[in-house]
């Protein structure tokens, strides 16, 4: 079965500086998505940005931007000019191509400091 | 939001009575899933719906059932709810028609069983 990995329970930043929160994840596959969820305070789960394992190039949202290191099974995931908004939980999933069981990391809390 | 809504928001029951969550969308996705969240395991699948009757199971489905008797609605049932069911349980849908896509989510719907 797959896993998904996030070494990272807690994290800050000062406002308007660079995190980078870290995934790894674990599979045989060959085709597969990886996603970076949002959960604020809210509880509602925002998806942040997504990655298809064939695209060599890496997906890029606004502030949002990934290293996918596809040999490493790394996806890391890099927020620019941190916004107090951005506080939350963040979640690192996995997905094969072939079926529908969506695998989630235990998540990132992360906090921006004023 | 992927107009999808879930009832009720909040509830509390005691051990041993039978529990059901409601799922209501209004964009005719074809696939739907419920979730449990959990501190430290991120959100783990209960159950899937391809079609209307058509469901299956996920990583975490023993001692719940779900019915899908109308394209917009997904219902999860605990038919003896028990204390480790306390968890906060999430609806989603995928956007696609393969249900590899991407998974857009509910609100969420915090239980608490005593």
């Amino acid at each position: 079965a797959q896993t998904v990995t996030q070494s990272q329970p807690e994290m800050s930043v000062q406002e308007a500086e660079t995190v980078t929160l870290s995934c790894t994840y674990d599979t045989s596959e060959n085709n597969y998505y990886l996603f970076w969820y949002k959960q604020p305070p809210s509880r509602q789960m925002i998806l942040v940005i997504r990655q298809e394992a064939y695209k060599q190039q890496n997906a890029t949202e606004n502030r949002f931007s990934v290293n996918f290191q596809k040999a490493a099974k790394s996806f890391s995931l890099k927020i620019s000019d941190s916004q107090l908004g951005d506080t939350a939980m963040y979640f690192c999933a996995f997905m094969n191509y072939n079926n529908n069981d969506m695998r989630f990391g235990a998540g990132t809390r992360l906090t921006v400091k004023p | 939001d992927a107009g999808i809504t879930q009832s009720p928001r909040h509830k509390v029951t005691e051990t041993g009575t039978p529990v059901t969550l409601r799922c209501h969308q209004t964009e005719n996705h074809r696939y739907m899933y419920w979730y449990r969240q959990d501190p430290g395991h991120g959100l783990r699948l209960i159950h899937y719906s391809y079609g209307v009757k058509d469901t299956d199971k996920g990583e975490v489905s023993d001692g719940y059932s779900v019915s899908r008797s109308k394209t917009e609605d997904f219902l999860l049932t605990l038919e003896s709810a028990t204390s480790s069911q306390t968890s906060v349980y999430f609806c989603a849908i995928s956007s696609g028609t393969s249900g590899t896509d991407t998974q857009y989510f509910g609100p969420g719907t915090r239980l608490t069983v005593l």
